[in-house]
Formats: structure tokens, C-alpha cells, sequence
């Protein structure tokens, strides 16, 4: 069972440079995030989808675009690389009958350098 | 809106020692509160949540959490750590929006168990 899986595993970026990364998840989980970690910081949502259609921002969606035209794909779009984009981006997916109750499935993340 | 405090930043034990990784967050009405454990170059997997009913819960691999509402707090605890559970420890709580788990992580505790 492949759970919630990120491509690329790393990348460098040169500033101004767009980029895709890619999650994909084989649970037929509704709701998929997408998470940024920077150190000493813990983790912050950047966007999230309830379904394939539907998207929203997060906490820190500045820079950065989603679309999801499937519930399997969430992919994550960086338009202008910047240095403060550098951080590891995580994506998690869960099934939700409720409100705030059901566990999430992390991705193993993507480590990105913008130079 | 939530927020999540993890009062250390690092913890470092020795091995078979006792263990405790502090965890406060903002009160609200109803809450859901997790433990992630994240190892080295992998990413977040669950240890244990709160949803409701006996204060006390455990993983499976000798963890505990209480939830102490009157304290806000969601402490860590395991009575014997080995070598292997060295890895950062992310303490959350979940908001719903649209339905969604919304994750508010705090900071991470990065515990280190020394021989």
C-alpha cells in the first residue's frame, strides 16, 4: 500500500524558476494539505482541497498555486522561485465523516533549495 | 484561532531513562489533539490522538499523552526510551474547516537519546 507519495525527493531551484511538485495518494481520501517545515518552526499550511474541484488557501499561500482535478493528484506549483521558499514541502491526505477527528497520512516530503 | 506550544526545543535522555515532552495549546470548545512522530529523512507518522472520552491515551510502542483540559496541555510521556525512538516530536492540534483536518503543529521537540 504506497500511502501518500511526493515527487521529487529533492530539488535546487534557481531563483525566479517555477516548478511542480507532485503528490499523489491511493487511499480515495477527499482532503489533501500541502505543508511547509522550516526549522524551529513546525509544520504550516500553505493549501488544502476537500475534494477534486476544490481548493483553499492556507496559512502561508503566498508564491504558490494547487490545483486537484482528481483525488488522487494535488500537485503543489512554485510560479517565481524565491530564497524564502526553501524549506521542505510535505503533503498529507485524510478521510473525514466529521469535523477535525480523523488521522492524517504524510507524504516522505520533498527537501527544496532555491539559490 | 489555535495555537500549539511546545515548551522545548530539544530533549536529549539517556537510554532507558524517563521521558516528558511538554505540549500546551489554546483552549476552544472542542479540540482534537495528536502526536507525530517524524524519524530522520522520513515524514510524519502518527503515535496517538485524543478525540474524546478516558484522558489517557497510548501508542503502541509505549508512549502516553494526557489530556489535562483545566492545564490546556497535551504532555508526552514514556517511562523508558530506547535508541530508537530518537526522531522529533510534533505536538497538534486539529481545527475543522470545511470538514477538513486542519493541522496546527507546534514548533517540534527534537529528542536525542544518548547511550
Amino acid at each position: 500500500n504506497a500511502g501518500v507519495t511526493q515527487t521529487p525527493k529533492f530539488r535546487i531551484l534557481k531563483i525566479g524558476q517555477s516548478m511542480t511538485l507532485q503528490c499523489t495518494q491511493d487511499m480515495n481520501h477527499n482532503y489533501m494539505y500541502w505543508y511547509r517545515q522550516d526549522p524551529g518552526m513546525g509544520l504550516k499550511l500553505i493549501y488544502y482541497s476537500v475534494g477534486a474541484g476544490i481548493t483553499d488557501k492556507g496559512e502561508v499561500p503566498n508564491g504558490y498555486n494547487v490545483s486537484r482535478s482528481t483525488t488522487e493528484d494535488f500537485p503543489l506549483r512554485l510560479e517565481l522561485a524565491a530564497p524564502s521558499q526553501t524549506s521542505v514541502y510535505f503533503c498529507a491526505s485524510s478521510s473525514s465523516p466529521g469535523t477535525g477527528s480523523t488521522e492524517a497520512f504524510f507524504g516522505q516530503g520533498t527537501r527544496l533549495t532555491v539559490v | 484561532a489555535q495555537s500549539v506550544t511546545q515548551l522545548d526545543s530539544q530533549v536529549p535522555v539517556f537510554e532507558e531513562a524517563p521521558v516528558e515532552l511538554r505540549c500546551n495549546y489554546s483552549s476552544s470548545v472542542s479540540v482534537y489533539l495528536f502526536w507525530y512522530v517524524q524519524y530522520p529523512n522520513q515524514g510524519l507518522q502518527l503515535l496517538l490522538k485524543y478525540l474524546s472520552g478516558s484522558t489517557l491515551v497510548e501508542s503502541i510502542n509505549g508512549f502516553e499523552a494526557e489530556f489535562n483540559k483545566s492545564q490546556t496541555s497535551f504532555h508526552l510521556r514514556k517511562p523508558s526510551v530506547h535508541i530508537s525512538d530518537t526522531a522529533e516530536y510534533f505536538c497538534a492540534v486539529s481545527e475543522g474547516i470545511q470538514g477538513a483536518q486542519k493541522l496546527v503543529f507546534g514548533q517540534g521537540t527534537r529528542l536525542t537519546i544518548n547511550p
